[in-house]
């Protein structure tokens, strides 16, 4: 069965420094990855999302993400974070049906 | 907008109570899902909807929860004699789906209390 790791509970970094969210997924086939953004109160929003082709994949508000199928991974990753970008971030597989999977989220927190 | 809209955005229930928590996704979205969402988690996977076919319900704690979706379009998400570890958000969500994994979209959630 298709689960997913986001080892950090936790991460805190400065207004315009870069960041990088871990994921790791399992998965025996060619995963359908995500990343979700959650704000307080609020549904989740889509990243960004990886089904196949270019490993890099660009999504909105800046964001990127890399599919490492050596290392089953699908970290994210911004340049330079904005106070905005304080939220809860979830990362999530999907298989051959219409279910996806969550991880636990990471929260970042953003120091002025 | 044309999002996935859930009423009521809160609610609070006595223990014991009923509550029905209702999902209306975007127009033309195939399936629908529920999740449920415990503080500091992320969603967990309650029950799949492919138009008003319950394809999984795999997720549901108990049979006191239970989820329609009569014709294929609005969907509510019951609870019978609600206890206190029923409290949570829950969230639901709609795509294109039809079988295939598709992007889903979120609503903003129910946050239920059970006190």
């Amino acid at each position: 069965a298709q689960s997913v790791t986001q080892p950090d509970i936790h991460i805190t970094v400065s207004e315009g420094a870069s960041l990088e969210l871990r994921c790791n997924y399992s998965y025996g086939a060619t995963p359908y990855l995500f990343w979700y953004v959650q704000s307080p109160g609020q549904g989740l929003q889509l990243l960004l999302k990886y089904f196949s082709g270019d490993t890099l994949v660009q999504g909105i508000k800046g964001f990127e993400a890399e599919f490492k199928r050596s290392q089953s991974s699908f970290n994210l990753r911004k340049p330079s974070v904005h106070w905005s970008d304080a939220a809860e971030y979830f990362c999530a597989v999907g298989a051959r049906d219409d279910k996806i999977i969550f991880g636990k989220g990471t929260r970042l927190h953003i120091l002025p | 907008g044309a999002g996935v809209s859930q009423s009521p955005r809160y609610k609070v229930a006595k223990r014991g109570q009923d509550v029905a928590l209702r999902c209306d996704p975007i127009s033309g979205h195939v399936s629908l899902f529920w999740y449920q969402q415990a503080l500091g988690q992320g969603p967990e996977f309650l029950t799949y909807f492919q138009n008003e076919a319950q394809l999984d319900k795999s997720g549901l704690p108990s049979d006191r929860f239970f989820a329609e979706r009569p014709e294929g379009s609005v969907s509510t998400l019951k609870i019978q004699r609600t206890q206190q570890e029923d409290s949570a958000v829950y969230l639901c969500a709609s795509s294109f789906g039809g079988g295939k994994v598709q992007p889903q979209h979120f609503g903003d959630g129910t946050r239920l209390s059970i006190l």
